[in-house]
């Protein structure tokens, strides 16, 4: 099955404890991304991915690091988390030339 | 820079009901648009999608046209049930290679029965 897959699904942390989110696709896409949604704004776009090796920020990079040494896995990176990063998150990666996203089932982080 | 606005919610229809979700662009070039679903707990689902002026994007019953001229985008249905409660979110994207998905806030939509 053709799919996003995303963990942990939840996950409740810490202020200033590391920690990594994994996405992978099974989809051989070339370009993936994450975003984060918040009540009231949306998804923005945290970090994206053109293919192996190649990152670039989005809108909201602040706080987050991405890395792509293999063309199925994204991970997401928080070095240092705080309060303001609580939010759910989603993978998604990119079919085609008319930009149809496919979305993992997102994470739901928590930062006390 | 681009950006995308839906009509607020929660919209609130009983079942059966005809429902319409506006969504306006603003764009600097030729986007293509898309509906997405969210149902509770999931991830984002395409629903559909338009890829230039005057395509019409359909599925499962819902509807949605490209309209250059008013820069709209607006999702309808003619008879909703239970099972379409869920939060909607328009979009666009520019078709240039590294562009991302520009959502507008979403639209909560609760059908009763």
């Amino acid at each position: 099955e053709a799919q996003v897959t995303q963990n942990p699904r939840y996950l409740i942390t810490v202020t200033g404890k590391k920690l990594t989110v994994t996405c992978s696709q099974n989809m051989n896409h070339e370009y993936m991304s994450w975003y984060r949604q918040d009540p009231g704004l949306g998804l923005r776009q945290i970090y994206y991915s053109m293919n192996v090796e190649v990152t670039d920020k989005g809108d909201v990079p602040e706080g987050y690091k991405v890395s792509r040494k293999e063309k199925r896995n994204f991970p997401l990176i928080l070095e240092s988390p705080s309060p303001n990063q609580t939010s759910l998150y989603f993978c998604a990666s990119r079919k085609g030339e008319y930009n149809e996203q496919f979305f993992g089932p997102g994470t739901r982080l928590t930062v006390l | 820079g681009d950006s995308v606005t839906q009509m607020e919610g929660p919209v609130t229809l009983s079942e059966e009901a005809f429902l319409t979700i506006n969504c306006t662009y603003t764009a600097t070039g030729y986007p293509s648009l898309f509906w997405y679903v969210q149902y509770p707990g999931e991830g984002l689902q395409l629903l559909l999608k338009a890829t230039k002026a005057d395509d019409k994007g359909s599925n499962k019953g819902f509807e949605a046209t490209y309209r250059k001229e008013t820069t709209s985008f607006h999702l309808e249905k003619g008879s909703v049930q239970v099972s379409d409660s869920a939060v909607y979110f328009c979009a666009l994207s520019e078709n240039q290679a590294g562009t991302a998905l520009i959502f507008g806030k979403g639209t909560t939509l609760s059908v009763s029965s």
